[in-house]
C-alpha cells in the first residue's frame, strides 16, 4: 500500500532533550516536506526537500532540523525541543508528474508534547 | 505575498442541503489548487486537485480564475461529510503547498 509513515504516534518529552520524528514514504517521490498544524494557525511549512540531500527552509523552520540522506526517508529533529514546539506534526511526500503536482500525501501525524 | 483565504471558519448545515465552502487565493501565475479533507483525528486527505476536474465523493470544484475563487461545493450534504476542510495552492513549477485556514463543516442530522 503506498503510504507515508510517520513515527511516533505520540510523544511526550520534556524541554531540551533531543528528539528525531521518522517519515518514510513507499512511492518514490522526489518531494517530501514536513508540516506543524496548530489551533488558530492552520497548517505551516517547516522544511521541505526536493530530492536526496536537497533541503530548504518553510516557513517556520527555526528550532528544526531535517536531512534527506535516502529518497524514502526524511527525518525531522528538533536538538533542543521547547513547549512552543507542542504540536501536531504531519510529514507528506508528492511528485510532479504529466506535467501538473500530483498533491502531497499526508502522514498519519505526530502528536507532540514538550514539558 | 501568495495566500488561500478560506473565510469561514465553520460552516453548518443540515443533511440533504446543498453545500459551499468557499476559497479565495491571490497569486499572479498559473496556480495548482487542491481541496484536502480531515476527518477527525485523521490524516489529511487529497480530495480533489482542479487540475483534473474530478468529482469525489460528490465534491466539485471550478476553478475561476476572474474572481481567484475555487469553492467546493456538493449538492446534498451527508453527514460523514463533517470534517476539516482546506484549500491549498502551489505556485507554478513549484513543490510548496500554501494552505488556507481551514473550515470546518458540520452537518447535522
Amino acid at each position: 500500500e503506498a503510504q507515508v509513515t510517520q513515527n511516533p504516534r505520540y510523544l511526550i518529552t520534556v524541554t531540551g532533550k533531543k528528539l528525531t520524528v521518522t517519515c518514510s514514504q513507499n512511492m518514490n517521490h522526489e518531494y517530501m516536506s514536513w508540516y506543524r498544524q496548530d489551533p488558530g494557525l492552520g497548517l505551516r511549512q517547516i522544511y521541505y526537500s526536493m530530492n536526496v540531500e536537497v533541503t530548504d527552509k518553510g516557513d517556520v523552520p527555526e528550532g528544526y532540523k531535517v536531512s534527506r540522506k535516502e529518497k524514502r526517508n526524511f527525518p525531522l529533529i528538533l536538538e533542543s525541543p521547547s513547549p512552543n514546539q507542542t504540536s501536531l506534526y504531519f510529514c507528506a511526500s508528492s511528485r510532479w508528474g504529466e506535467g501538473y503536482f500530483y498533491g502531497y500525501t499526508f502522514g498519519s501525524g505526530t502528536r507532540l508534547t514538550v514539558v | 505575498a501568495q495566500r488561500v483565504t478560506q473565510p469561514e471558519k465553520l460552516l453548518s448545515v443540515f443533511k440533504g442541503a446543498p453545500v459551499e465552502l468557499k476559497c479565495n487565493y491571490s497569486y499572479s501565475g498559473s496556480p495548482e489548487l487542491f481541496w484536502y479533507v480531515q476527518y477527525s483525528r485523521q490524516r489529511l486527505q487529497l480530495l480533489l486537485r482542479h487540475i483534473s476536474r474530478e468529482s469525489i465523493k460528490g465534491f466539485t470544484a471550478d476553478l475561476n480564475k476572474g474572481e481567484t475563487s475555487f469553492h467546493l461545493k456538493k449538492p446534498f450534504a451527508q453527514e460523514e461529510d463533517s470534517a476539516m476542510y482546506y484549500c491549498a495552492l502551489i505556485m507554478d513549477s513549484s513543490y510548496k503547498l500554501i494552505f488556507g485556514s481551514g473550515t470546518r463543516l458540520l452537518v447535522r442530522p
